[in-house]
């Protein structure tokens, strides 16, 4: 079964302080991992996808990287406006040409000015 | 360009009423869905659509019910809400490798 798991649940750092957040996955055949950033009362926004091993991306002040079992997203030098909740999610093979993604419970990121 | 929106934005449910949930996109992508957010629980998908007149199911579909008439609908239908169908409501639309979800409804139900 295609699992993820997002490790921390919640994360407080002061402005400046970089740290990462982790992305677990188990899926059979990955096609691609997904990030995403949730404010609070609004939909997700698509921030990267990561297909391979070794693969990175970056935008901002956000680096995703991905491995065989995992990604991080490290965030360098954290603004507060870069407080909301990260979702990472995976998608596994494709049936029909449609894309069913599995989602993560999401990190709550809180930077303190 | 709207994007990709959903009304209403809250609404409130008995046991066993019936109500449509809209979803519209303007961006011409074949591929919409539903998912439902719960605490605790990350984002299920509970139907999906590769285009118009073809749906299929998710993860989690029992109690809802879709139709694509059209590229741009794509309504979700409670037959007969429970108060476990109680949860946020995103609607997204696909192209490529990359979501544009809906800004979601709050639904509960009593």
């Amino acid at each position: 079964e295609d699992q993820v798991t997002q490790s921390p649940e919640a994360l407080r750092l002061q402005e400046g302080e970089s740290s990462s957040l982790n992305c677990s996955y188990t899926v059979s055949g990955l096609r691609g991992l997904f990030w995403y950033r949730q404010d609070p009362g609004k939909g997700p926004e698509f921030l990267f996808t990561l297909y391979s091993a070794g693969e990175e991306k970056e935008k901002e002040r956000l680096k995703a990287t991905l491995t065989k079992k995992e990604s991080f997203l490290h965030i360098t030098a954290p603004k507060p406006e870069d407080s909301a909740t990260y979702l990472c999610a995976v998608q596994a093979v494709l049936i029909q040409g449609a894309q069913k993604l599995v989602f993560g419970q999401g990190t709550r990121l809180t930077i303190n000015p | 360009n709207a994007g990709v929106t959903q009304t209403p934005k809250f609404q409130v449910l008995k046991t066993g009423q019936s109500m449509t949930l809209q979803c519209a996109q303007d961006m011409n992508h074949e591929y919409m869905s539903w998912y439902r957010q719960d605490p605790g629980m990350g984002l299920r998908l509970i139907h999906y659509s590769v285009g118009a007149g073809i749906t299929d199911q998710g993860e989690v579909p029992n109690g809802y019910n879709v139709s694509r008439s059209t590229t741009e609908d794509f309504p979700l239908r409670l037959l007969s809400a429970a108060p476990s169908q109680t949860s946020v409501y995103f609607c997204a639309s696909t192209m490529g490798y990359e979501q544009y979800f809906g800004p979601g409804t709050r639904l509960t139900v009593t």
